[in-house]
């Protein structure tokens, strides 16, 4: 199973700040297949980010991801109030093939 | 723009098995693959398995001996069996679109149903 690890598991920052959020794959992940998710309570997950680098649609160009083999990260640039919730990676390869982290929690 | 939503009983008893379905609103089930997630306190998010329209499965090995997942497509929903239920099955149980870009990423996803097991 490829673990993945992100860190820090809370930040603390305000708006108007950047956020650098990381998260690192016990094994390299297949083709930089890697995505991040943004998640508030009560709502369904939205994809932000795909194939490591690739912002998807609707998605606000302060949101920007980069990385390969096991080491990824993901800025938000310019923090507004509605980018703080819990981000989660994902990836693909292994067994199981798809394995998320346990999220990082971005808070004011 | 593709919805999902997923329902079914909030409260299943130890040993009984677990119904959910997946509706898909907005966009045809045909030529996507679907997935099934679920987001426990103990585990996190656990990918479930995926189901190709054609029915095609691939699930998570430490499911595999006991979920299904089937696709409906006159009623263009999804669904998900998972039998001999215990308390490490309380769970948000997530639906989603696999492969949307390509990339082995979920997208969209549902707003997940709640499911406790509990006597």
């Amino acid at each position: 199973e490829i673990v993945l690890t992100q860190s820090p598991g809370t930040m603390s920052l305000s708006p108007g700040e950047r956020a650098t959020l990381s998260c690192r794959a016990s094994q390299s992940v297949s083709y930089n297949k890697l995505a991040w998710y943004q998640h508030k309570v009560g709502q369904a997950p939205r994809l932000l980010i795909y194939g490591a680098s690739n912002r998807a649609s609707g998605i606000p160009d302060r949101f920007s991801g980069s990385g390969s083999g096991t080491d990824f990260t993901l800025t938000i640039t310019r923090l507004e109030p509605e980018d703080f919730a819990v981000y989660y990676c994902q990836q693909y390869g292994g067994s199981p093939l798809y394995t998320f982290g346990q999220g990082t929690k971005l808070e004011i | 723009q593709v919805q999902l939503q997923e329902s079914g009983p909030g409260l299943v008893k130890p040993s009984e098995t677990l119904s959910l379905t997946c509706i898909v609103s907005g966009g045809s089930i045909s030529n996507y693959y679907w997935s099934w997630i679920r987001q426990t306190p103990g585990k996190g998010l656990e990918w479930i398995g995926y189901i190709y329209y054609t029915g095609s499965t691939v699930y998570n090995p430490s499911l595999s001996s006991r979920v299904t997942i089937s696709i409906d497509m006159s009623k263009n929903h999804l669904s998900l069996t998972l039998r001999s239920v215990t308390a490490a099955d309380t769970a948000v149980y997530y639906c989603a679109r696999l492969h949307s870009y390509g990339y082995e990423e979920f997208d969209p996803w549902g707003q997940g149903t709640l499911v406790t097991v509990s006597s």
